[in-house]
């Protein structure tokens, strides 16, 4: 079965340093997401991406952070200047379009550590 | 604003038995999707089961059933036969029909504890 993959599963980065968290999604999917999981809490919705531009994004998307789809696979999170708050687990998510009720899948996590 | 509540914290059942994860949500859309996904200790998101709610049958996926009750905008999740294999962090999650591209909005989980 198809797979949304994200690299890298966990990293350790200096507070204040650049983070890029990378997902490929699954092809032919046509909208993809970032979603963030701080440890114990709920998930929650960062971005979503489609036709090559930002469609929606939350509050918690600020100026820190960026998508970006470089090559038509690979889709990047960009976190700048990271924070101690920013330590948690970034989800990817990709959908096939054609429908709202068709599944969302999700990457298998990249766990971000800030010290 | 969407808004899904996850009352239950944890939850706990015997293998075999049955158990019932509860959701609630908040919505003035007519048109949405509802979703249960669980979290294994691996983290990953898997998805459980779907239910569009303009159906008014409970989707029901092997020993997992919804009970979806539209007025109440009560959305339960129930586990037969529970499995080792079962416990895991559960989210429910609520998608509006309005657009292709819409987030899910998830609550808060409940961890499911399975004893042997």
């Amino acid at each position: 079965e198809p797979e949304v993959t994200q690299t890298p599963s966990h990293q350790v980065t200096q507070m204040g340093q650049e983070v890029i968290l990378r997902c490929v999604p699954i092809s032919n999917h046509l909208y993809f997401y970032w979603y963030r999981q701080i440890l114990g809490q709920k998930v929650e919705f960062l971005v979503s991406f489609y036709n090559n531009e930002i469609s929606e994004k939350s509050e918690i998307f600020d100026d820190q952070f960026s998508v970006e789809r470089p090559d038509g696979s690979n889709f990047t999170l960009k976190i700048r200047s990271t924070k101690l708050e920013d330590s948690a687990m970034y989800f990817c998510a990709s959908h096939p379009g054609g429908g709202p009720g068709n599944t969302i899948y999700f990457g298998e996590g990249s766990w971000l550590t800030v010290v | 604003a969407q808004t899904v509540t996850q009352s239950q914290p944890e939850m706990s059942v015997q293998e075999a038995e049955t158990v019932t994860l509860s959701c609630t949500y908040d919505t003035s859309e007519s048109d949405y999707y509802l979703f249960w996904y669980k979290q294994p200790p691996s983290r990953q998101m898997i998805l459980v089961i779907r239910q569009e709610a303009y159906k008014q049958q409970n989707a029901t996926e092997n020993r997992f059933s919804v009970n979806f009750q539209k007025a109440a905008k009560s959305f339960s999740l129930k586990i037969s036969d529970s499995q080792l294999g079962d416990a895991a962090m559960y989210f429910c999650a609520y998608r509006s029909g309005s657009k292709y591209g819409n987030k899910l909005v998830f609550g808060a989980g409940t961890i499911l504890r399975v004893k042997s």
